[in-house]
């Protein structure tokens, strides 16, 4: 496709359960980033991919949230027995290269834990 | 802290109004992004300053870069509907982790017609 895609759009989760989160990057980018938003907020690096390996995870909250990235193109994020402080909106973001050059956004995946 | 501080953090203007919004920092960065967020779509870039003192513009909008690195300005003039949104802005980490970027809060903009 021509921008980096994310899905679900939106997820409603009860407290508890586990979800996982997608993002196809733009083809032949080879860094990979998760976002988190919360409202109200500018968003906050969690995570980043170089091809298939995750170089970088320092910014994820808890051992319950895991990423990954197989074949250096489609990522997940996997988040275990969701709390109400994760609700959230979850920004994919992929580039070119390596460093410094444009990260291209996706439209985001709205978690709300009830 | 908040390594960068926007204000204001909601704004709310009629169309045809001149605005600017701010970037602050006590730190001195090599380069800063502004993106505009529109509701439910993720950031988009509309710019990166480099050099102290340097102004951009894009369209009505104006971008400025303070002399010492520090702050920045984004100045857009005679505002339009579809300028609404949530205006970010950004810098790079330095050293071996420049590929992470840090926002702002953001300035929340509203142009009414």
């Amino acid at each position: 496709g021509a921008g980096v895609s994310q899905s679900p759009r939106y997820k409603v989760a009860k407290r508890g359960q586990d979800v996982a989160l997608r993002c196809d990057p733009i083809s032949g980018h080879v860094s990979l980033f998760w976002y988190q938003q919360a409202l109200g907020q500018g968003p906050e690096f969690l995570t980043y991919f170089q091809n298939e390996a995750q170089l970088d995870k320092s910014g994820l909250p808890s051992d319950r949230f895991f990423a990954e990235r197989p074949e250096g193109s489609v990522s997940t994020l996997k988040i275990q027995r969701t709390q109400k402080e994760d609700s959230a909106v979850y920004l994919c973001a992929s580039s070119q290269g390596i460093a410094n050059t444009e990260a291209f956004f996706g439209q985001g995946t709205r978690l709300t834990v009830v | 802290t908040q390594l960068l501080e926007q204000s204001p953090q909601f704004l709310s203007i009629q169309e045809g109004e001149n605005l600017t919004v701010y970037c602050n920092s006590s730190s001195v960065f090599s380069s800063l992004q502004w993106y505009r967020q529109e509701p439910g779509e993720g950031p988009v870039l509309l710019v990166t300053v480099v050099t102290g003192g340097e102004v951009k513009k894009l369209k009505r909008l104006t971008f400025q870069f303070g002399d010492a690195r520090k702050d920045s300005s984004l100045h857009i003039t005679a505002a339009q509907t579809g300028d609404t949104g949530l205006y970010l802005c950004a810098v790079r980490n330095s050293g071996g982790s420049n590929y992470k970027l840090t926002f702002g809060k953001g300035t929340l903009l509203t142009v009414n017609p």
